[in-house]
């Protein structure tokens, strides 16, 4: 089945760590996103990758970092530099030229 | 400034009773209306797509149109397993901006 795999479901961080989110999807989609949800705001964009080897900051992308060494893959580092990392994170893919997306199922990233 | 506002926040309704949720915008150079259902601790599940005023589509027991300013979700005689958010977007050049959602709960 094609869809989008985000990995691990649930992550917990210790304060001061690095922590890598993985996102894969076999939909042989162009574009790959990366959002922030957190309760009562809509989801923020942190990334987008448009090909591969190339990636754009969106609203939110201090303290996050990003790389597209393939088509089919999109990891997301929160870095010790994000103040407030605690949030759902959702990874989301669209064809080239069409900004319709469609989400994997999301990771929950913790700091304790 | 791209601005999606959605109402009410929630919404409860009692199972077979109608109603509508609503999304208003702002955007420069609009790509499209999108309509999500999220529920809790998953992923939003795209519902429909809306691209000129006039236009609606329908799926089950959801209908969505759109207008210059604004979208409804119309959601005829609802079941519990329509308890989710609902989740409006808007296509800018590269990506997506969200509304906050409505929590939608159809009580039996």
């Amino acid at each position: 089945d094609g869809g989008i795999t985000q990995s691990p479901k649930y992550l917990f961080r210790k304060e001061g760590q690095n922590v890598t989110l993985s996102c894969e999807q076999n939909l042989n989609h162009d574009a790959m996103y990366w959002y922030r949800q957190d309760p009562g705001q809509g989801l923020r964009l942190i990334y987008y990758s448009q090909i591969v080897n190339d990636f754009q900051k969106g609203d939110i992308a201090e303290g996050y970092s990003v790389s597209r060494e393939k088509k089919e893959s999109f990891p997301l580092t929160v870095t010790s530099a994000q103040k407030n990392p605690t949030a759902f994170y959702l990874c989301a893919s669209s064809i080239m030229g069409r900004v319709e997306a469609f989400f994997g199922q999301g990771t929950r990233l913790t700091v304790v | 400034e791209d601005q999606v506002t959605q109402s009410p926040e929630a919404l409860r309704l009692q199972e077979g009773e109608s109603s509508s949720l609503n999304c208003s915008y702002t955007v420069s150079g609009l790509r499209g209306l999108f309509w999500y259902r999220q529920d809790p601790g998953k992923g939003p599940e795209f519902l429909f797509t809306l691209y000129s005023a006039g236009e609606e589509k329908e799926k089950e027991r959801l209908k969505a149109t759109l207008t210059k300013k604004e979208s409804f979700l119309h959601i005829t005689a609802p079941k519990p397993e329509d308890s989710a958010t609902y989740l409006c977007a808007v296509g800018g050049a590269n990506n997506l901006f969200f509304g906050t959602g409505t929590r939608l709960t159809v009580i039996p």
